[in-house]
């Protein structure tokens, strides 16, 4: 059964500055990992997809990498701003499953 | 920009009665998801819909939840009696293709159970 684990749970960090959101999960048998962004009580805002055969996408600031042999992704934020404070969730698809999430990480970006 | 969009956006009903929570998902995607998620804990797959019937549901969809498409435009997640416990935040989501489609969700219903 696929887990799916997101350190840190929390996080806050200066405004203007870069930081790694991490991912990992047990099965490495995936067909494409997706990060979101979810801001409090509202919905998901898809930010990036990776299908398994890629290695990494970019969108603006965001850089999303997969490393899947070893069951990992990260989540790179260049030059963090206060509106990108939000729980970014990561979601993993595998066999007949549909999506797969994380717990989340929640990150404060401070002004 | 195309979007699923559910209604209403919160809902609060007495214990034991039926829900119906609607979504509108995007209209050339062919496959329809239910998530919830209860507050503090990581969002769940319900059930996942594809040319009118279901085509993989979880453990937590069993025999108080139904789905059905009743037109060209709405997809529904009916909840028979409700408990406590279906108290949640219900996200409905749509992908272009299968399961390695992106995926896109709606801004969800918030179910309080009373």
């Amino acid at each position: 059964k696929q887990e799916v684990t997101q350190i840190p749970a929390a996080l806050s960090v200066p405004e203007g500055e870069n930081l790694v959101l991490n991912c990992s999960f047990t099965d490495s048998a995936i067909y494409n990992l997706q990060w979101f962004r979810q801001d409090p009580g509202k919905g998901l805002t898809s930010l990036l997809l990776i299908q398994s055969s890629q290695r990494e996408q970019t969108s603006g600031r965001l850089n999303a990498s997969l490393d899947k042999s070893s069951g990992r992704s990260t989540l790179y934020i260049a030059a963090s701003q206060p509106g990108d404070s939000a729980t970014y969730l990561c979601a993993v698809s595998s066999g007949n499953t549909p999506l797969v999430f994380g717990k989340g990480t929640r990150l404060s970006v401070i002004a | 920009e195309p979007e699923v969009t559910q209604t209403p956006s919160h809902q609060v009903t007495q214990m034991g009665q039926e829900v119906i929570l609607r979504c509108v998902p995007i209209s050339n995607h062919l496959y329809f998801y239910w998530y919830r998620q209860i507050l503090g804990q990581k969002v769940e797959f319900l059930v996942s819909f594809y040319n009118n019937e279901i085509s993989e549901k979880s453990e937590i969809f069993d025999d108080q939840f139904s789905v059905e498409r009743p037109d060209g435009s709405n997809f529904t997640l009916k909840i028979r009696s409700t408990k406590l416990e279906d108290s949640a935040m219900y996200f409905c989501a749509s992908s272009e293709a299968t399961y390695r489609g992106e995926a896109f969700f709606g801004q969800g219903t918030r179910l309080t159970v009373v």
